[in-house]
């Protein structure tokens, strides 16, 4: 079974910093999906990373593929407090099955 | 709103009964998803519909949960004979046709069992 794995879980940063989310993932995709998720709703869809090399930005947010290293990144500039939700990355093995990462719950500190 | 719903939006019911959720994807999206997540953790798949015909099951799905698309459009999931286990979010995605497999999630259905 596809295994995918995000790190930090947890993620409290203050307003106007940077920093990256990893989602690492143990057999071979091609496609990455990254969802955002506000307390008590269902899942947005942010990036969706087609092949290795791809980046993504939108707003505050830039999503990057290495499909060699089975790794994606989320990285956050100059972080807002509209940032905080929780981040989900996922894949798909065949493109029928999709596997998610426990999310980064990320908290946004003024 | 992504065009997906879900019906009900809670439901609470006592151990022993049985339950069954709705769920209306995009209107021209074939592929149809069913996924549970608990609290802290990330969806996990249920099972998924291309058109009407059910493609994959996960193994963890156990006897007790079926789901139907009987026309190609909306979906039903049920559970029966319910455990305080199955206490999670619902939630429901659909995938339109040779796009790019990004899934849009309806609001989910929360279930409580008692």
């Amino acid at each position: 079974e596809l295994k995918v794995e995000q790190n930090p879980l947890f993620l409290s940063m203050q307003e106007g910093k940077n920093y990256t989310i990893y989602c690492n993932y143990s057999t071979t995709s091609d496609r990455l999906y990254w969802y955002r998720q506000d307390p008590g709703k269902s899942l947005e869809s942010l990036f969706v990373l087609l092949s290795n090399g791809a980046v993504k930005q939108e707003g505050r947010l830039m999503a990057s593929l290495d499909t060699k290293a089975r790794l994606s990144t989320l990285h956050i500039t100059a972080a807002v407090h509209d940032l905080s939700a929780t981040y989900f990355c996922a894949v798909s093995n065949t493109g029928n099955q999709f596997y998610f990462g426990t999310g980064t719950s990320l908290t946004v500190i003024p | 709103d992504t065009g997906v719903s879900q019906d009900p939006r809670h439901k609470i019911t006592k151990r022993g009964q049985n339950v069954t959720f709705r769920c209306d994807p995009i209107s021209e999206h074939n592929r149809l998803y069913w996924y549970r997540q608990t609290l802290g953790q990330g969806p996990e798949f249920l099972t998924y519909f291309q058109n009407e015909a059910q493609l994959e099951k996960s193994r963890l799905l156990s006897d007790r949960f079926s789901a139907e698309r009987p026309k190609g459009s909306f979906s039903t999931l049920e559970i029966q004979r319910t455990e305080q286990g199955d206490s999670a979010m619902y939630l429901c995605a659909s995938i339109r046709a040779g796009g790019t497999d990004t899934q849009y999630f309806g609001p989910g259905t929360r279930l409580t069992v008692l």
